[in-house]
């Protein structure tokens, strides 16, 4: 059973038209991450939150919003999608900052992958 | 800085072939590295996951090695099937940065009947 959920699989949007990403877990992790993974490159941290905090990455673009109502939802919302915003996006999820020296999974949904026309 | 660098960027071998991907890693201080496997448009799947202590961990076919003191980890994989085929990608997170985990650029394999 898939336990970190995004939806939609494929996203379709206009250049500067609102879009928001939605990610779920079954697992009531602490932590979720949201992860911009353009084609052949690494996952690029965007933020994450650690239950109700949010932590942003410096270089995260202000374009970039996100949500957490409960534990078990996530949301990513693009203000304004510009072309360079076509990616995968990921959602993951962690019992624990993934920092720390431990052998705590890092599970990872499916991704939505958005394109931007 | 803090990198991670695999090699090779991309390997085809055959089917029940074995196989060993390389990484390396600046990392510090070292907390944790990871192996995943990501199937084309699909989300990264842990594979295994070592702390400074560990040097070695199986997971099926899957064995990842660990030397902390050069820096350097393998992923073997043993009789390799078709379902192979993915990209992996080696994981490196260092202590007291919070979430950040600095990703290598991952390693291509395509296994060919």
């Amino acid at each position: 059973d898939a336990m970190v959920i995004q939806n939609p699989r494929y996203q379709v949007t206009q250049f500067g038209k609102p879009v928001t990403l939605s990610c779920s877990q079954t697992l009531n992790h602490n932590v979720m991450y949201w992860y911009q993974q353009k084609s052949s490159q690494a996952p690029k941290l965007l933020f994450h939150y650690y239950d109700k905090d949010f932590n942003n990455e410096a270089d995260t673009p202000d374009n970039f919003q996100s949500r957490r109502p409960n534990t078990s939802f996530c949301f990513l919302d693009i203000r304004s999608p510009g072309l360079g915003d076509a990616a995968m996006y990921l959602c993951a999820t962690s019992r624990v900052i993934t920092g720390l020296p431990t052998n705590e999974k890092l599970f990872f949904g499916s991704g939505t992958q958005l394109s931007v026309l | 800085k803090n990198q991670v660098e695999q090699s090779p960027q991309s390997l085809i071998i055959l089917e029940g072939k074995n196989c060993t991907l390389q990484c390396n890693y600046t990392v510090s201080p070292f907390s944790n590295l990871r192996w995943y496997k990501q199937d084309t448009g699909r989300g990264p799947v842990s594979l295994t996951i070592m702390t400074f202590s560990e040097n070695t961990k199986s997971n099926g076919r899957y064995t990842a090695t660990l030397d902390a003191d050069t820096k350097q980890s393998s992923l073997h994989i043993t009789a390799s099937q078709l379902s192979d085929s993915a990209s992996y990608i080696c994981v490196v997170s260092a202590h007291n940065q919070g979430g950040k985990l600095i990703f290598g650029q991952g390693t291509e394999l395509s296994v060919k009947p």
